[in-house]
């Protein structure tokens, strides 16, 4: 499986920006970008997925390096309910490559 | 719609003894997905049905674990004999496999079980 790199943890303050980075170095040409995050006690839930243009959704903004070895979640006014873990997952498009394979993630903290 | 329902949300049990772990996808999706949680280890995803069929078990530990997915609406995760290292939450997940990498995975609360 082609594997992901996030901080383990990351700090940010209510109301304001935050970028969450993941590098993806060996991502091959058919690999999707997908974004998952898991809130206290609950299960992962799906945020963004993108595979070569920035993508926009009411959650959150993926921007995605030219050369696609790196992406960013933005989420652009941080609530103490972002609070979670966040998951960079590369996902491919057919047979046992549909699967996805979560790592560690990086744990948000959102200070009030 | 209701969402991906599992059962029970809590389970403690001795060990040797069989657990059954229940799963109701969303209607309409045609992919299922079961996942394991532990501190040590994270989220695993313990086998994968497309259409009813397992196309990936590689993640089950072993033969103490089965996986069915007997229709397009239901789907067990049997261990037997439990272990106290079976000690997880369970999640299960489903999807409706689309094109080109879509389709996103919905998850249950999952279910929370303790081998003593």
């Amino acid at each position: 499986d082609a594997k992901t790199t996030q901080p383990n943890s990351m700090e940010s303050n209510e109301e304001e920006p935050v970028h969450l980075p993941c590098n993806h170095s060996t991502i091959s040409g058919t690999d999707y970008i997908h974004w998952y995050r898991q809130l206290p006690s609950q299960g992962p839930e799906y945020v963004i997925h993108g595979l070569t243009s920035n993508v926009n959704n009411r959650m959150a903004s993926l921007a995605i390096a030219e050369d696609r070895k790196s992406s960013t979640l933005i989420l652009h006014r941080a609530t103490l309910r972002d609070a979670a873990v966040y998951y960079c997952i590369l996902r491919g498009s057919g047979g046992s490559n549909y699967k996805l394979t979560f790592g560690k993630g990086t744990l948000l903290t959102v200070n009030p | 719609d209701a969402g991906v329902i599992q059962s029970p949300r809590h389970e403690v049990t001795e060990m040797g003894q069989e657990v059954t772990l229940r799963c109701k996808p969303i209607s309409g999706h045609n992919s299922l997905f079961w996942y394991r949680q532990t501190m040590m280890r994270g989220l695993e995803l313990l086998i994968y049905f497309n259409n009813n069929v397992p196309i990936d078990d590689s993640g089950m530990p072993e033969d103490r674990f089965s996986a069915k997915m007997p229709n397009a609406s239901f789907s067990t995760l049997k261990i037997q004999p439990s272990e106290p290292r079976d000690s997880a939450v369970y999640f299960c997940a489903s999807s409706l496999a689309g094109a080109g990498g879509t389709g996103e995975l919905f998850f249950g609360e999952g279910s929370r079980l303790t081998v003593l």
